[in-house]
């Protein structure tokens, strides 16, 4: 069955500064990726998502991912971090050949932004 | 586009009373996801509906949970009698499954609370 690892529960990070969520998944075929965002207080939203082509994908609010067969991952960053990105990072995985409409989501990752 | 609606936001009971959480999902999606949310076990999927047919409550946790789907813009998910541990945020989701491109369209979530 395929699992999605979300290596850190927190992560606490400066405003301005450097930030990367850690997203490893579990499976030899090949998969689609996603990362949700859950601001306090309200479902989930899509950040981004890979399906196929480039490995480096663009997603909202400046974020990107990049697609790492070999190693399995799908690790999130964002060059330079605001206030508003305080929140809860989900990592997600669908099976193309699998059940219709199924996602695994990881246990999320919550982004603690300092002034 | 109103997105998914869910109600209510917010439900309080006492242990023993049967809980009703509703969803609306997004016009012309074929496929509803009900998950719960909580701080030990993160976003657990509990069952999921394509065409108004369930195809996997292997999620749900006992059977004083149950979910319906009478027609496709409406979706209950029931719990009776409540206990305490069900205290949980409940997501509802929705999707257009046309092939493998899974992206989901999540609710603002009820929070229950079970005293």
């Amino acid at each position: 069955a395929q699992s999605v690892t979300q290596l850190d529960s927190q992560v606490p990070v400066f405003e301005e500064a450097p930030v990367e969520l850690r997203c490893n998944y579990s499976s030899s075929v090949s998969v689609y990726l996603f990362w949700y965002v859950q601001y306090p207080n309200q479902g989930l939203q899509l950040l981004l998502k890979y399906l196929s082509g480039s490995t480096l994908v663009k997603g909202i609010n400046g974020f990107e991912a990049e697609f790492n067969k070999s190693q399995t991952s799908f690790h999130l960053r964002k060059p330079s971090v605001h206030i508003s990105d305080t929140a809860e990072y989900f990592c997600a995985v669908s099976d193309p050949g699998g059940s219709q409409g199924n996602l695994i989501f990881g246990k999320g990752t919550k982004l603690s932004v300092k002034p | 586009d109103a997105g998914v609606i869910q109600s209510p936001r917010h439900e309080v009971t006492e242990m023993g009373q049967e809980v009703t959480l509703r969803c609306k999902p997004i016009s012309g999606h074929n496929s509803l996801f009900w998950y719960r949310q909580t701080m030990m076990r993160g976003l657990e999927l509990l069952i999921y509906f394509n065409n108004n047919v369930p195809i996997d409550d292997s999620g749900m946790p006992e059977d004083r949970f149950s979910a319906k789907m009478p027609n496709a813009s409406f979706s209950t998910l029931k719990i009776q009698p409540s206990e305490p541990r069900d205290s949980a945020v409940y997501f509802c989701a929705s999707n257009l499954w046309q092939g493998p491109y899974n992206e989901q369209f999540f609710g603002p979530g009820t929070r229950l609370t079970v005293l």
